[in-house]
């Protein structure tokens, strides 16, 4: 199928760690991407990993990548009230640079005190 | 420039009036991308260039849409038009050709 799945919500405390999963479809996929996505603003990149790796970090950002089961998720360490906003997944099916985006469903990461 | 840059940031138009988007994408980028999100968290591919080249503009509506990146010009979107389901956030984005795509702040489009 074509659909990136999410889960919709996850609501952590101040201080602990989040993690964002994510089933993509595709095997021919090169790259996987996280967005995030505050309100009433465009998407920002956070990181990207390329499809031979199964692990990328970058400060409180961990990605890890199961290929065999399609499988992405971020895990955000010491989240903080200002990473509450909407995560979304993506991912390059094939080599071409002008390949479209698939985009997940999102996941609403809402942080609490 | 080293953020895409988009324009208008709102934009209202009446229904069958056309509205045109604008976008400049970051230097040295090759590929631009058009995305539209329509409901909260679902985002439709419309098309991409490769420099002034159509690269891929299988999501565009073929009777309605247009697309255009010339050289030395912002890139843009033409809807003819409008319809009411064409409200929605229009988001640029631009790559090289490895790595990410970094999206611009967006165009929201409100069609009455």
């Amino acid at each position: 199928g074509e659909d990136v799945e999410q889960s919709l919500f996850l609501s952590v405390r101040e201080g602990d760690s989040s993690v964002i999963n994510c089933t993509y479809t595709d095997s021919s996929s090169t790259y996987l991407y996280w967005y995030k996505q505050e309100p009433g603003a465009g998407l920002q990149l956070l990181t990207y990993i390329f499809s031979n790796m199964d692990m990328k970090q970058d400060q409180r950002l961990t990605v890890l990548l199961n290929k065999k089961d399609k499988h992405l998720s971020l895990r955000i360490a010491d989240t903080q009230t200002g990473d509450s906003a909407i995560y979304f997944c993506a991912e390059k099916r094939g080599t071409g640079g002008g390949n479209k985006l698939t985009f997940g469903t999102g996941t609403q990461l809402k942080v609490e005190l | 420039g080293e953020e895409v840059a988009q324009t208008p940031k709102h934009l209202v138009r009446g229904e069958g009036q056309k509205a045109k988007l604008y976008c400049a994408p970051i230097k040295g980028h090759s590929y631009v991308f058009w995305y539209q999100q329509v409901l909260k968290n679902e985002f439709k591919f419309l098309i991409s260039f490769q420099n002034e080249n159509v690269f891929d503009e299988t999501g565009m509506p073929k009777e309605r849409f247009s697309a255009k990146c010339l050289p030395n010009s912002p890139c843009s979107l033409e809807i003819q038009a409008t319809k009411l389901e064409d409200s929605a956030v229009y988001f640029c984005a631009s790559s090289r050709n490895d790595g990410g795509e970094f999206f611009g702040p967006g165009t929201r489009l409100t069609v009455l």
